[in-house]
């Protein structure tokens, strides 16, 4: 069964970084038949892809054009997690934060996923 | 593509058939695969666009394809089937992700 434990602070003031972990268990970062992504909630932009992170002999990591200018997703494959860092949060980045499984087959869902992390952003 | 639509709403009498709906044009190249979410809690995966379940999805739920429009079909609706429902995909392209913007269903 694989599992997916998010941690990460939920309060943060405009210009900050968010810094968000997903630690799995019951499968490795580095499997060659899935991606690990992070997605987002909020009542004005409903359930929004960030990005993905998966590797296929080296790393890849494919980002959503909207925060492209200001992701970055890592794996760490001695702590088996990934992470994810949004730079210059504004209010508008307020949320709840995911990470999820994408299985990569002839369909692609997200079986497994994170309990969601709330993010506040305000001054 | 770069949009899935989802209708707001929908509704259905308990132990009646509900099909919910998702349209996009990059649904006539991938997949859509769909997830429920109760209110306070993660989406969970209930299928996915060749009717794969994962274990503990009840057989009721069955999802199917056809052009550009991807559905979820709840057999027999139960009242712990109310919740929101999501589609996704992937885009035109393949390499980006889209969500529907969500159906609520409510069972009467």
């Amino acid at each position: 069964q694989v599992q997916l434990q998010q941690s990460g602070p939920g309060l943060m003031k405009p210009s900050q970084t968010l810094s968000l972990t997903c630690a799995i268990s019951g499968d490795s970062v580095s499997s060659n038949s899935a991606a690990w992504s992070w997605i987002r909630q909020s009542p004005s932009r409903g359930l929004e892809w960030l990005g993905r992170t998966y590797y296929r002999s080296k790393w890849y990591n494919d980002y959503a054009v909207s925060v492209k200018s200001r992701i970055t997703i890592n794996a760490d494959t001695s702590k088996n997690h990934f992470s994810l860092q949004l730079k210059s949060v504004t209010p508008d980045d307020t949320a709840m934060y995911y990470c999820a499984r994408e299985v990569i087959a002839v369909t692609t869902p997200f079986d497994y996923w994170g309990q969601g992390a709330l993010v506040t952003v305000s001054s | 593509s770069s949009e899935l639509t989802q209708d707001p709403a929908v509704s259905v009498a308990l132990g009646q058939t509900v099909r919910i709906t998702c349209q996009g044009d990059s649904l006539r190249s991938y997949y859509a695969s769909w997830y429920q979410q109760k209110p306070g809690q993660a989406p969970i995966f209930v299928i996915d666009g060749k009717n794969n379940r994962p274990s503990g999805i009840p057989e009721r739920f069955s999802g199917s394809s056809s052009g550009n429009t991807a559905s979820l079909t709840i057999s027999g609706a139960q009242a712990e089937d109310e919740a929101d429902y999501y589609c996704n995909s992937r885009d035109s392209s393949g390499n980006y992700v889209l969500f529907g913007g969500g159906t609520k269903l409510t069972v009467l």
